[in-house]
């Protein structure tokens, strides 16, 4: 069964300081692995997604994240943060392509001016 | 990049009455559509996958005769939520696997139900 783990309930960073946002996954075949961001009140925004090919991903609004197969972990990075980057984020993964997302349970960034 | 709507934004209801809502992807076609339910401060929980032209397939634990979903078309599929309870209030959103450069890996979601039942 696949599964995702996001450790974190909350993480705390001052703005302009470099951000993690910790995602580990299992699943049974290769995976397919996503981060999206979620506002106050509103459906998911797709960040990145990582499918095959290099392991460093970059995304939209300036984060990127490493996929590391040997650490089954898949975590969201950013060099420096903004106050505006404070949401709710996702970690997913699925095994095949146009399947469900099976998510994490969220990790809500604060980010502090 | 693609875009999925959902119809209401929101919806306060009186217990024993249905309610319907409406997921369409705007700008591409969906044979596959995926329901979520997601509670205050928690993760998104798959409740079933809407298929155009058969039957949806539903999560263990979904009642498929509360939760009744149609695939109309290839870009619309609904979630009826019949008889509801204040139990069943909660923030349902809709996803689409889009199909942007032919591959169908990215799911591009809907804004969200927030339903309410009185």
């Amino acid at each position: 069964a696949q599964s995702v783990a996001q450790p974190e309930d909350q993480v705390n960073v001052a703005e302009g300081n470099p951000l993690t946002v910790k995602c580990t996954y299992s699943v049974s075949g290769n995976p397919y692995l996503f981060w999206y961001v979620q506002y106050p009140n509103r459906g998911l925004q797709f960040l990145l997604k990582y499918i095959t090919g290099d392991n460093l991903v970059k995304g939209s609004y300036g984060f990127e994240a490493e996929f590391n197969k040997s650490q089954t972990s898949f975590h969201l990075k950013k060099p420096s943060a903004l106050v505006s980057d404070s949401a709710l984020y996702f970690c997913a993964v699925r095994d095949m392509a146009g399947t469900a997302l099976i998510f994490g349970k969220g990790t809500t960034l604060s980010v502090s001016s | 990049g693609a875009v999925v709507s959902q119809h209401p934004s929101r919806v306060i209801c009186k217990s024993g009455t249905s309610v319907k809502i409406e997921c369409r992807s705007l700008d591409f076609q969906a044979t596959t559509m995926f329901w979520y339910r997601q509670f205050p401060k928690q993760s998104l929980m798959l409740m079933a996958t809407s298929n155009e032209g058969s039957k949806a397939t539903y999560e263990q634990g979904v009642e498929k005769d509360k939760f009744l979903i149609n695939h109309a078309s290839l870009t619309l599929s609904t979630l009826t939520v019949t008889s509801a309870h204040p139990e069943d209030s909660s923030f349902y959103i809709c996803s689409a696997p889009g199909l942007a450069g032919g591959s169908t890996d990215t799911q591009y979601f809907g804004p969200g139900t927030r339903l309410t039942v009185l």
